[in-house]
């Protein structure tokens, strides 16, 4: 299993607000900083957000990420069937000297 | 703009070798660290390797380590990897990515190479 653990799977309707976990520990969110990432049906996944909590040029403002102690969270707003995907937080872990990414969540947006 | 386009993929037998490429443009490759991550079917996403800027540090998966060697060639804006000793389990789309997982994170990305292992 995933050294980053996120929930397989969440869902919302059109509008709504959801938010996606990724829990770690001290060797990898607690002193490094997350990313998120999203991937659409047969495309490569884009970042989403960096730096735990900054977006890059072209993403959205509904799109916010933030961090607390062993666990990040990706939340976005004002749900559109566009953001049906699966997303991915990401980082370092320095214990393993590696890269780590979590299962993945897909986002189901009814 | 930043393009990334991988190749080298496709067929090879259990316990074959391959090398993948990665050509990079619209950026200074030179002063970016580069990353490899893999998508076995169906299934989630996997960092494989990365390595700094000037290459001389390198860091690998535990599921590839001593089999797979990356490498860039600076003066040709090309990212490499080695694979050998390859196994069914490393079937595979391969994507080159920009950036670290320790810093700004993967900010591009390529369209992938497929590697299938299997006889």
């Amino acid at each position: 299993q995933s050294v980053l653990t996120q929930p397989p799977s969440v869902s919302a309707a059109p509008g709504q607000k959801v938010t996606i976990s990724c829990s770690g520990s001290s060797s990898n969110v607690v002193n490094n900083y997350v990313s998120w990432y999203q991937q659409l049906p047969g495309t490569p996944p884009k970042l989403l957000i960096y730096e735990n909590n900054k977006r890059p040029s072209g993403i959205p403002d509904r799109f916010s990420g933030s961090k607390s102690g062993t666990s990040a969270i990706l939340g976005i707003t004002g749900l559109q069937t566009g953001d049906e995907a699966d997303y991915y937080c990401g980082t370092w872990d320095s214990s393993l000297s590696a890269g780590v990414f979590g299962g993945g969540t897909k986002l189901t947006v009814l | 703009e930043v393009q990334l386009v991988e190749s080298g993929g496709g067929l090879v037998q259990p316990g074959g070798s391959l090398r993948l490429s990665c050509a990079a443009s619209g950026f200074t490759f030179s002063s970016s660290a580069m990353t490899w991550v893999r998508q076995a079917p169906g299934k989630g996403l996997e960092w494989v390797s990365s390595l700094i800027s000037s290459g001389t540090s390198t860091y690998y998966a535990d599921s590839v380590q001593g089999r797979f060697t990356i490498s860039r060639d600076n003066s040709k804006n090309t990212l490499y990897l080695q694979m050998n000793s390859l196994r069914a389990e490393d079937t595979a789309v391969y994507y080159c990515a920009k950036g670290g997982m320790s810093s700004s994170g993967l900010d591009y990305w390529g369209q992938g190479t497929l590697v299938s292992v299997s006889s």
